[in-house]
């Protein structure tokens, strides 16, 4: 099972601020099959990146996602105020599909 | 645009099998893409747990395999979720999704709580 690790756990930014989100793989992705996830209190996730750098249907451009094999990262360049929540990265490459464990972006 | 809709009970007696649909509406199951199920505990964390597609293939979670019937009704757009022998540990909002490439979530439902306890 490949274990993903999202970091930091926290991370507190004022709009305006660039956002960096970390996802580490315990072990390469096959096909870079993965995702970056949205997700506000009482709804479902929402997807904004996958195959690791392709945005989703409808999603800003100041969403990107970079990386390959092990590391990949969310970018979001000037946060809007809507873009506070809980980020989740997937991999879907291989069985069983994993999730990562998170990273809460605060108002700071 | 496609819409998906969980339904079934809120509260599953333990050791008793857990029963969810997704009614589909905008798009036909059996055209294209793959259907799946996910669920969040009260924790927050997110887990995959099985995938059906379009032909009817399936794919479950091996950790959920030995419990676990994902299935397609045609005539109706539908797909289910059958889980048996619940524990208190399938607690959880029940999400089912569309993805394009196995188990991704491109489109998901808006949830439905389960709670197992007598």
């Amino acid at each position: 099972e490949i274990v993903l690790s999202q970091s930091p756990g926290t991370l507190s930014l004022s709009p305006g601020e660039r956002a960096t989100l970390s996802c580490r793989a315990s072990e390469s992705i096959s096909n870079n099959y993965l995702g970056w996830y949205q997700q506000k209190p009482g709804q479902a996730p929402r997807l904004l990146i996958y195959g690791a750098t392709n945005r989703a249907t409808g999603i800003p451009d100041r969403f990107s996602g970079s990386g390959s094999e092990t590391d990949f990262t969310l970018t979001i360049t000037r946060l809007e105020p809507e873009d506070y929540a809980v980020y989740y990265c997937q991999q879907y490459g291989s069985s069983p599909i994993t999730f990562g464990q998170g990273t809460r972006l605060d108002i700071k | 645009q496609v819409q998906l809709q969980e339904s079934g009970p809120g509260l599953v007696n333990p050791s008793e099998t857990l029963s969810l649909t997704c009614s589909v509406s905008g798009y036909f199951i059996t055209r294209a893409f793959y259907w799946g199920w996910m669920r969040q505990t009260p924790g927050g964390g997110l887990e995959w747990i099985g995938t059906i597609s379009h032909s009817g293939s399936t794919y479950y979670n091996p950790s959920l395999k030995s419990r676990l019937t994902i299935s397609m009704n045609t005539s109706k757009n539908q797909f289910s979720l059958k889980l048996t022998s619940v524990t208190a540990a399938d607690t959880a909002v029940y999400y089912c999704t569309r993805g394009r490439y196995g188990g991704d979530g491109e489109s998901w439902g808006r949830g439905t709580l389960v709670t197992v306890s007598s």
